[in-house]
C-alpha cells in the first residue's frame, strides 16, 4: 500500500523567497516519486520525478526535489518565488511495477508580492 | 500536438440525472486513465484502459460508474444516478509508455457539481 502527505494544504510566501512544500510517502517497495502543478484552469503538469539514481533532481521552473529514504520524504524546493509560481502542487508516489499514481492532498502555494 | 482534451469543463446536475463525461486522449495513446478529487482531497485513481480493455479498475467507486472506451480511442465516463457525493473534478491522463509516470499527460478536468 502506498499513500503521500502533504504537510499544509495553503502556503504563502514573498515574492523572492524560498519556497518550500513538504511530501512525505510511504510506499511497500521502491517509489517513485513526482511533483505536479495546476495552474488555474489548466491541467497537472509535470515538474519533476525521482526514479533511480541521484536523489537531488531538478525539475522545470526552477523547482528541485530531494529524495530522502531514511526521511521518506521528497520536499519541493525553490530559492527564489516568483509570481508565476502561484498554483496548486500534489505530490505522489508510484510503486515499482505499478501503473497507479497515489497523490497527496495538494499545497496551494499563494505568492505575495 | 494537441494534448489530452476533456468535455465537458464544468457540468451541472441534479442529483439523479445521469452525466457522461468525455475523454480524447493524444493520438496514439494506449493508455488512458479516468481520476478523480472530491473538493479538498486527494486525487484518487479511478481506473485505467490499455486500448479498449480495462486493465485495472479498482477505483471505481460503485456501479452508478460506467466507463468505456470503444475502438480504444476516446473514453466516456458515465454516472448514472448522480449522488451529491460524485460532486468533483474528474481528470483523465494518457500515456503511451507503461509505468513511466513521467510520460503521462493529464487534461484540464471536467468540474462536476451535483445539487
Amino acid at each position: 500500500a502506498q499513500s503521500v502527505t502533504q504537510l499544509g494544504s495553503h502556503v504563502s510566501v514573498s515574492e523572492g523567497a524560498l519556497v518550500l512544500l513538504r511530501c512525505n510517502y510511504s510506499s511497500s517497495v521502491p517509489p517513485y516519486l513526482f511533483w505536479y502543478v495546476q495552474y488555474p484552469n489548466q491541467g497537472l503538469q509535470l515538474l519533476l520525478k525521482y526514479t533511480t539514481g541521484a536523489t537531488l533532481v531538478k525539475g522545470i521552473n526552477g523547482f528541485e526535489a530531494e529524495f530522502k529514504k531514511s526521511e521518506t520524504s521528497f520536499h519541493l524546493t525553490k530559492p527564489s518565488a516568483h509570481m508565476s509560481d502561484a498554483a496548486e502542487y500534489f505530490c505522489a508516489v508510484m510503486g515499482f511495477g505499478n501503473e497507479k499514481l497515489t497523490f497527496g492532498t495538494g499545497t496551494r502555494l499563494t505568492i505575495i508580492p | 500536438e494537441a494534448g489530452v482534451t476533456q468535455f465537458p469543463s464544468h457540468s451541472v446536475i441534479e442529483k439523479g440525472q445521469t452525466v457522461t463525461l468525455r475523454c480524447d486522449p493524444i493520438s496514439g495513446h494506449d493508455n488512458l486513465y479516468w481520476y478523480r478529487r472530491v473538493m479538498g482531497k486527494e486525487i484518487k485513481f479511478l481506473l485505467h484502459f490499455v486500448k479498449e480493455s480495462k486493465q485495472d479498475e479498482s477505483g471505481m467507486p460503485n456501479n452508478r460508474f460506467l466507463a468505456e472506451r470503444t475502438g480504444g480511442t476516446y473514453s466516456t465516463l458515465k454516472v448514472q444516478p448522480a449522488e451529491l457525493e460524485d460532486s468533483g473534478v474528474y481528470f483523465c491522463a494518457s500515456s503511451q509508455d507503461y509505468g513511466s509516470g513521467e510520460k503521462l499527460f493529464f487534461g484540464s478536468g471536467t468540474q462536476l457539481s451535483v445539487l
